[in-house]
């Protein structure tokens, strides 16, 4: 089944304790993407990659980290959580571009 | 950023209810694209628009591309319960805009909820 699968779907963390979010996808996409989804701000891109080892930041890219080392994965890096990174966060998939990014289900983060 | 200003922030239907809701901005879009999210999943893709004044349906919906292409809308027609859930806009600017072929930008979301 083609999908984009993340990993957690739910993590409680400390402030401070460098953490990391999986993504992966089977469809042999070229782009992906990170978002953050907050109560009244919607979805904001936080990076994308439009290939391995080419990424770019999107509109909050404050406080994290990606790398595109193999095409299926892209991980998301908190090398430093605070409590304002506490969030809904979806990983994107796309074989052209922003034309369609196919969404995994999410990782709610907390961080205390 | 660049933002996209989407109305009605909520609104609530009954059932066989026509329903629109629309998504505008201050700069040109060469790509608008509706998303639908149920609770607990990501959003998923309904439709895709890729030159103005296109209009194209899926089903009950039916979305353009605004003439302008500063602006977006999508309407569902004859509304069933499945149709709750939150619709977002999400459009991607022209390159000589600042935009690039990864950046896609959201909306704030349309909340549906059944009326009570």
């Amino acid at each position: 089944e083609a999908q984009v699968t993340q990993n957690p779907r739910y993590l409680i963390t400390v402030t401070g304790k460098k953490l990391t979010v999986t993504c992966s996808q089977n469809m042999n996409h070229e782009y992906m993407s990170w978002y953050r989804q907050d109560p009244g701000l919607g979805l904001r891109q936080i990076y994308y990659s439009m290939n391995v080892e080419v990424t770019d930041k999107g509109d909050v890219p404050e406080g994290y980290k990606v790398s595109r080392k193999e095409k299926r994965n892209f991980p998301l890096i908190l090398e430093s959580p605070s409590p304002n990174q506490t969030s809904l966060y979806f990983c994107a998939s796309s074989f052209r571009g922003a034309r369609g990014y196919t969404f995994g289900s999410g990782t709610r983060l907390t961080v205390v | 950023g660049q933002q996209l200003n989407q109305s009605p922030q909520s609104m609530f239907i009954q059932e066989g209810e026509d329903v629109s809701m629309n998504c505008t901005s201050s700069s040109i879009f060469n790509t608008w694209l509706w998303y639908k999210q149920d609770p607990g999943e990501g959003p998923v893709l309904l439709i895709a628009l890729y030159k103005a004044g296109e209009l194209t349906s899926n089903g009950r919906l039916t979305a353009q591309f605004g003439i302008t292409r500063k602006d977006s809308f999508l309407n569902i027609s004859a509304s069933i319960p499945s149709d709750v859930g939150i619709y977002f806009c999400a459009g991607q600017l022209p390159i000589l805009y600042g935009g690039s072929q990864g950046n896609l930008i959201f909306g704030k979301g349309t909340k549906l909820s059944v009326k009570p």
